[in-house]
């Protein structure tokens, strides 16, 4: 069935190293892809998502592209900062109705 | 902010006790989601809505929980006879669109409920 899949729960990283959370997608269909982020005691948000129009889309320095061919929607950002420190959700609609989240990852940020 | 309503953002029932959350989502979204997301922070759909119509909802929540969304009025999630696995964080999320779309969801903070 459709799936979304984070292959890391946990990742921990230094202030200023580049930051690259996993998210690949298995479907029959070409589903859209979006990164959720739940910062700690926060209400989940969205960070950014994918475009019909193969656009990449960035915010607060996060970027995410689609790769159709790898069924892969990373999540990067050149920079990390203590800030960035929280729970991170890719998460597909494949047109089922019930929007698909993936296991979570969360990004400790370390001075 | 988030402009999607929970209440009570902590409930504590006893096993087998009643278990009622509501959710009041962003003005003008047909359409409501409820997740749980256990100790683990792993969501699980549990059903949605648009408008007052239940679109989908997964076997548990069928046979154990009753929801609704009326017209006018918060949507509600109650879990009929509490259990200690129903310990979790339960998430409602308005959009504008459901199906096959690249709208977003709005998540409200959240009903905490601890059964003992």
């Amino acid at each position: 069935g459709d799936s979304v899949t984070q292959t890391e729960g946990l990742v921990t990283l230094t202030e200023g190293l580049p930051v690259m959370l996993n998210c690949t997608y298995q479907s029959t269909y070409s589903p859209f892809l979006f990164w959720y982020v739940q910062h700690l005691n926060e209400a989940p948000k969205l960070l950014l998502k994918s475009f019909t129009d193969n656009k990449r889309p960035e915010h607060q320095g996060f970027h995410a592209t689609l790769h159709k061919s790898s069924s892969s929607f990373h999540l990067q950002k050149s920079s990390a900062q203590l800030s960035d420190s929280a729970l991170y959700y890719c998460a597909s609609n494949y047109g089922n109705e019930k929007i698909t989240f993936g296991a979570g990852t969360k990004l400790t940020i370390k001075p | 902010n988030s402009k999607v309503i929970q209440t009570p953002r902590y409930l504590v029932k006893g096993q087998g006790q009643k278990a009622k959350m509501r959710c009041i989502p962003e003005k003008g979204h047909p359409v409501v989601f409820w997740y749980q997301q256990n100790k683990n922070n792993e969501f699980k759909f549990l059903i949605n809505f648009q408008n007052q119509e239940v679109l989908q909802q997964i076997d548990m929540t069928e046979k154990r929980f009753s929801a609704e969304c009326p017209s006018n009025s918060p949507c509600s999630l109650e879990i009929q006879s509490s259990e200690a696995g129903d310990s979790a964080l339960y998430l409602c999320a308005s959009s504008l669109k459901g199906q096959l779309s690249n709208e977003r969801l709005f998540f409200g903070h959240g009903t905490k409920l601890s059964v003992l």
